[in-house]
């Protein structure tokens, strides 16, 4: 398959860790990015290059990959984590560019 | 800093021509890809398609007969043009950066994005 598949939602208490996925045969040829998106918020790239944080990220969001399957994780979930979460990659084609369906994280 | 700014009508006809211009500040888009996003109401995001730093352009196979993105490198901007909307194309258009190196490549830098409503 070409897409990109994500659990549509996910919850987590408070200082926990969650482990958010995403399945696609891209993955196999091609890296993941992660998106976070606050509700009215624009997305913001959390996760890129498969493991690498932009700045300001804190370093509690962890990304990695196996097989067709990347994963982010949060290490000790705080309260302002909750949010929609993303993935990205390319078609296998190379040549487009796709999004999973989105996780919804609760923070509990 | 990279921004991103988009501009354009927030209500458009069904049938007509949907117009975004996306204004880039702190970058040029004489480098990188710029891509253009949305995300219908309550739902995903989708990727529209990008020009690159060489006035190439990549669509969505599912819009390319309908989508045009082009560029203006003397103000810095890009534009989207999606023709024969409906209501289906009702969604928060995003403009972007795509950074594309080998395997890997995001979209580091969004703009605030802007709601484009289809009705009559």
């Amino acid at each position: 398959s070409s897409d990109l598949t994500q659990d549509p939602a996910v919850s987590v208490a408070l200082g926990q860790t969650v482990r958010i996925t995403c399945q696609g045969d891209s993955l196999r040829s091609y890296y993941a990015s992660w998106y976070q998106q606050k509700p009215g918020q624009a997305p913001l790239l959390v996760i890129y290059n498969k493991n690498n944080r932009p700045s300001g990220i804190p370093d509690r969001f962890s990304g990695s990959s196996s097989g067709n399957t990347a994963s982010l994780t949060i290490t000790g979930a705080q309260a302002e984590d909750e949010a929609d979460y993303y993935c990205n990659s390319r078609y296998n084609n190379g040549n487009h560019w796709l999004f999973g369906g989105g996780t919804k994280l609760t923070v509990l | 800093q990279v921004q991103l700014q988009e501009s354009g009508p927030g209500l458009v006809k069904p049938s007509e021509t949907l117009s975004l211009t996306c204004t880039v500040s702190g970058g040029s888009i004489s480098s990188d890809y710029w891509s253009w996003i949305r995300q219908p109401p309550g739902k995903g995001l989708e990727w529209i398609g990008y020009i690159s730093y060489s006035g190439s352009t990549n669509y969505h196979p599912s819009l390319k007969s309908r989508v045009t993105i082009s560029e203006d490198t003397s103000k810095n901007q890009f534009s989207l043009r999606l023709k024969s909307v409906t209501a289906a194309d009702t969604a928060v258009y995003y403009c972007a950066r795509l950074t594309i190196v080998g395997p890997t490549s995001d979209f580091d830098y969004w703009g605030q994005g802007t709601l484009v409503t289809v009705s009559s």
